[in-house]
């Protein structure tokens, strides 16, 4: 069974302090990676989808990463508008998958101005 | 090019009532899903759909229903409500099975009395 886990649960930060966000995972062949921004009372909006180990994708202050088993989402210098909650889910490759995403419970960031 | 929308935003049921969720993509996707998401859980998937009169089981499909009569519209209908299906309900699309973005309604929040 595709698991994902997330941690940590919450993340507080200053504006401007960069931190990491993880998911690791477990799927029976990974299709794809991918994280998603949810803001209070709004469905996720698609951030980034990584395919294999060693890949790397940007967007603003955002990086995210990919091992064998687990993905990053780096914040640097973050800005209060930054804060959401940051789902990661994976996609396997493997037939009968019903193209289903397994889904973590989520990352919680709060960045103080 | 409204994306997708789903109605109510809102609802309150007795148990043992019925009522349909309503979601309508206007991106010509062939793909369409529910979610549900509950306080400590991922998103996880109730039915889909991978075009006009082909759907199919998720997850967590009992007490649900669903129809996909068109390309735009796929319903989801709760037959006999249990405060168990109290939770946010995201209606999302994606251009194919394929695809790798999906793109998710506002959600519909169910309470269930």
């Amino acid at each position: 069974e595709d698991q994902v886990t997330q941690s940590p649960e919450a993340l507080r930060l200053q504006e401007g302090e960069s931190s990491s966000l993880n998911c690791s995972y477990t799927v029976s062949g990974l299709r794809g990676l991918f994280w998603y921004r949810q803001d209070p009372g709004k469905g996720p909006e698609f951030l980034f989808t990584l395919y294999s180990a060693g890949e790397e994708k940007e967007k603003e202050r955002l990086k995210a990463t990919l091992t064998k088993k687990e993905s990053f989402l780096h914040i640097t210098a973050p800005k209060p508008e930054d804060s959401a909650t940051y789902l990661c889910a994976v996609q396997a490759s493997s037939g009968g998958s019903n193209y289903k995403l397994t889904f973590g419970k989520g990352t919680l960031l709060t960045v103080n101005p | 090019n409204a994306g997708v929308t789903q109605t109510p935003k809102f609802q309150v049921l007795k148990t043992g009532q019925s009522m349909t969720l309503q979601c309508a993509q206007d991106m010509n996707h062939e793909y369409m899903s529910w979610y549900r998401q509950d306080p400590g859980m991922g998103l996880r998937l109730i039915h889909y759909s991978v075009g006009a009169g082909i759907t199919d089981q998720g997850e967590v499909p009992n007490g649900y229903n669903v129809s996909r009569s068109t390309t735009e519209d796929f319903p989801l209908r709760l037959l006999s409500a249990a405060p168990s299906q109290t939770s946010v309900y995201f209606c999302a699309s994606k251009r194919n099975p394929g695809a790798n973005v999906l793109t998710f309604g506002a959600g519909s929040r169910l309470t269930v009395l």
